[in-house]
């Protein structure tokens, strides 16, 4: 296993509603990346975190938003849930180099399965 | 256009059989380069780096092509447990992009 932890493991949503996911990321691993994979496709880049700062995002709207802590786990939010947004999230964490953050060996956690009726 | 483009599948192929994947990448800045596997409703899990020069790891052999802006990805002798979704996935800087995936299923 990676060591990379998510929860909840499974979520169920209505249109509307607000949720927060969590990640863990393997000890030492100052990176976490988020990721949404609907179903049928390839993980899409949402944003990434480092140092507990925002370090690049994808083509997702503002309402899909993020936190890092000090001890480099991090958080997911996602406001005004919309039919679209059922996916499953993945989190992935990278080790630090010397020049900054590190984005090219990156462990995935298990993700959270999110459905929105 | 997708920033990476892969085969569609599903590849169903017999046990032992050899199987080849494709993929395209649009960026051509792009910094480093990966086969990724899924299983079902698990998360993806890094197969294999791949390297201009090419590279094997055991039964898998990955192949870039930075002129054509192509990749590949060559399974000799498929075992059954082979069966899973192929994932290319480019790094231009700062991000993992993910090709739709190839679903391949090995039968007995």
């Amino acid at each position: 296993e990676t060591g990379v932890t998510q929860s909840p493991t499974h979520l169920i949503k209505t249109r509307g509603q607000q949720v927060t996911l969590r990640c863990s990321s393997q000890s030492g691993h100052n990176t976490v990346s988020w990721y949404q994979q609907a179903l049928g496709q390839g993980p899409q880049f949402i944003f990434q975190y480092y140092r507990e700062e925002e370090n690049g995002r994808g083509n997702f709207p503002p309402r899909f938003s993020g936190l890092q802590f000090p001890n480099y786990s991090s958080e997911l939010n996602v406001n005004a849930l919309e039919l679209d947004d059922s996916a499953l999230y993945l989190c992935a964490s990278s080790l630090p180099t010397s020049g900054g953050p590190s984005t090219d060996t990156q462990y995935f956690g298990p993700g959270t399965r999110l459905t929105v009726l | 256009r997708k920033e990476v483009e892969q085969d569609p599948g599903p590849f169903n192929v017999p046990e032992g059989a050899t199987v080849a994947f494709n993929c395209t990448y649009s960026n051509s800045a792009s910094q480093s380069f990966f086969w990724y596997r899924q299983d079902c409703r698990k998360e993806p899990k890094l197969l294999m780096s791949v390297y201009s020069s090419g590279n094997e790891d055991g039964r898998f052999t990955a192949q870039l092509n930075r002129a054509s802006q192509y990749i590949s990805l060559l399974i000799r002798d498929s075992k059954l447990s082979d069966s899973a979704t192929y994932l290319c996935v480019v790094n231009p800087g700062g991000k993992l992009i993910f090709g739709q995936g190839t679903e391949l299923s090995v039968k007995p």
